[in-house]
């Protein structure tokens, strides 16, 4: 049961282009969503995050942008640079058993931005 | 600052044998660390929740008496993988999370462990 998805397993883009990742969710618990970049053989990097009762949220070159009737969040990343070339996951924040707050984790987009 | 270190980078070990893995908040305190597991070309997936002072609380499916987690201080966590397989052999990453934000975790580089 995946209640993080991220649909698109890769995408490509042009250099100072726009990239667009999508991420769609199940649980209309979940209170915060989070972007998180990751190079092979490292632990992923935190981006951005939006609050469930926020629509937008802009960092920089990064935005990410939240649909909640659609259960819908998209990370926009403006121009698109060659060293954004990673793969991107989208977590949603909700809890465990023990009451504490967990990460629950998409199966992530392999970005390539081509010079 | 929120800087997260793992040791060791990498480990090969023998069937069998235990491995012991450390994770380490360098700049703040983190009373929740969390560890996770992933395989090639798939995403991260959680093993365990690991609070200071207490018992991990274990995701359904991963064998509690085979990873074993202490959390003995604000800045350390171990994981232990007892009698490790071939199978056991993924890249262990763990993450701490600063108190002040409880939704986001930062990440320590990961740990590569082989099993022979």
């Amino acid at each position: 049961d995946q209640q993080v998805k991220q649909n698109s397993p890769s995408l490509s883009v042009q250099e100072g282009r726009i990239s667009i990742l999508n991420c769609d969710y199940t649980n209309s618990m979940f209170d915060y969503f989070l972007w998180y970049k990751k190079y092979p053989a490292e632990g992923p990097t935190f981006l951005i995050s939006i609050s469930s009762i926020k629509d937008k949220n802009e960092d920089g070159r990064f935005t990410v942008f939240l649909n909640k009737s659609a259960k819908h969040l998209s990370l926009h990343i403006v121009p698109s640079q060659p060293g954004d070339s990673a793969v991107y996951f989208c977590a949603a924040s909700s809890y465990n058993a023990g009451n504490n707050r967990k990460l629950i984790w998409g199966l992530g987009t392999s970005l390539g931005v081509n010079p | 600052g929120a800087v997260v270190s793992q040791h060791p980078s990498w480990v090969i070990c023998k069937s069998g044998t235990s491995v012991k893995i450390e994770c380490r908040s360098l700049d703040f305190q983190a009373t929740t660390m969390f560890w996770y597991r992933q395989f090639p070309k798939q995403s991260l997936m959680l093993m365990a929740t690991s609070n200071e002072g207490s018992k991990a609380t274990y995701e359904q499916g991963v064998e509690k008496d085979k990873f074993l987690i202490n959390h003995a201080s604000l800045t350390l966590s171990t994981l232990t993988v007892t009698s490790a397989h071939p199978e056991d052999s993924s890249f262990y990453i763990c993450s701490a999370r600063w108190d002040r934000v409880l939704y986001e975790q930062y990440f320590g580089p990961g740990t590569r462990l082989t099993v022979t």
